[in-house]
Order: C-alpha cells, then sequence, then structure tokens
C-alpha cells in the first residue's frame, strides 16, 4: 500500500465548477501536511498547507480528518487556469522535512 | 519565487559516465533536498542536507552522492550513470515555515542513453 493515496483522474471539468480532491495516507505519524500544484514540465510549487482545523485562500479549502487519515482540497469557481496536477503531501513525525508524495491527481478544466 | 537554480536544465549522458548535478539557492536555507520525478512514482527522496556538511540518506539513494561544502549549494552526483537514472530530478529547500514547507527548484532533466 502507498504511504499517499490520491485517484490519479483525469478530473475533467466546466469553468466554474467546484471539484474536490481527496487524499489518503497510511501513517498515523504523519504531522504535516500539504497540497502542491505542478503544471506540466514544470517544478511543484506549494499551493497551501493544511492544518488540523482546516483552511481557505480564496476559492481553495483544505480539510484534515486525522481519524480517517484523510486529506481533501476543495477548488469554487474553477479557472482555466486551475489545470494542473495537485499533490497531496505528508511529513511523517515531523523528521528533517522528509516529505512523502502522493503521484497527484491531474485537473483539465475546460470553457 | 524562492531563489533556487539548477545546472544544467537539461543533460543526455551514456552509460557508465559520472555526472553531477549543482542546485544552487540564494535564501540562505539550511535544509536543501534531492528528488527525482517518474511516471508512476511520483516525486522521491534521494539526499537531503540539514547543514554544511551534514547530509543524509533519503528513500531512494542507491547510486547517488551528495555533497554540500557551503549553504549555497548541493551537489548530485551519479557515480557511473545507468538507464535507470533517466528522471527529472529536483533540487528544493526549505521555506519560511521551517523544514517542512519545501520550494522546488525548475528542475533538470537528465537522460541515460
Amino acid at each position: 500500500r502507498k504511504e499517499v493515496e490520491q485517484d490519479p483522474g483525469p478530473f475533467n471539468v466546466p469553468e466554474g465548477a467546484t471539484v474536490a480532491f481527496n487524499c489518503t495516507y497510511s501513517n498515523s505519524a504523519s504531522q504535516s501536511f500539504f497540497w502542491y500544484r505542478q503544471d506540466c514540465r514544470k517544478e511543484p510549487k506549494l499551493l497551501m498547507s493544511v492544518y488540523s482545523s482546516g483552511n481557505e485562500d480564496g476559492r481553495f479549502t483544505a480539510q484534515l480528518n486525522r481519524a480517517s487519515q484523510y486529506i481533501s482540497l476543495l477548488i469554487r469557481d474553477s479557472k482555466l487556469s486551475d489545470s494542473a496536477t495537485y499533490l497531496c503531501v505528508v511529513n511523517v513525525n515531523n523528521q528533517g522535512g522528509k516529505l512523502i508524495f502522493g503521484q497527484g491527481t491531474e485537473l483539465s478544466v475546460k470553457p | 519565487d524562492a531563489g533556487i537554480t539548477q545546472s544544467p536544465r537539461h543533460k543526455v549522458t551514456e552509460t557508465g559516465t559520472p555526472v553531477t548535478l549543482r542546485c544552487h539557492q540564494t535564501e540562505n536555507h539550511r535544509y536543501m533536498y534531492w528528488y527525482r520525478q517518474d511516471p508512476g512514482h511520483g516525486l522521491r527522496l534521494i539526499h537531503y542536507s540539514y547543514g554544511v556538511k551534514d547530509t543524509d540518506k533519503g528513500e531512494v539513494s542507491d547510486g547517488y552522492s551528495v555533497s554540500r561544502s557551503k549553504t549555497e549549494d548541493f551537489l548530485l552526483t551519479l557515480e557511473s550513470a545507468t538507464s535507470s537514472q533517466t528522471s527529472v530530478y529536483f533540487c528544493a529547500i526549505s521555506g519560511t515555515g521551517g523544514p517542512y514547507e519545501q520550494y522546488f527548484g525548475p528542475g533538470t532533466r537528465l537522460t541515460v542513453t
């Protein structure tokens, strides 16, 4: 079983749609959680950290459920520019910044 | 954007040759990382450094070595490149949020023929 699992997609949605990505992690000692965004043939970029109470940044909302070992990312009012691969990332035991990456979920927003 | 550069950006080399990739940062961050990204595997940690001359192995360190003689530079060496090391290599540094928020360089595409 992979340490971090995501639905690979692709998710094809129209502009303006709301889309949700889910991620599960296997290690209950995981302490820090992130969503990264990666455009085709580019480097991953930090989108947002995920806090226990949930957090929001504009159209993006991240949630964490430690009991279920589940992380989610909600994108409201999708834009064409949101098309990318979204990576779920966890850090276990805050070990020296060692991050475990999911394989990513591809999003394609269509006009 | 974080000040991270990688060189070279693209390289084609032959099996058995040594290859060194360079990561340079202008942020004066303590932590630096090397990852490789392959289809079906996502990003995997090769080696990381938590200070000058302090390095440790990651998940896929076999066949790779690293060195960090200055805060700003982290070198990744393939002593004898193999075709299985064809990949995209990303360097990362820790951000202002501590060693857990990482910021990535533009990547190096390495092809071993």
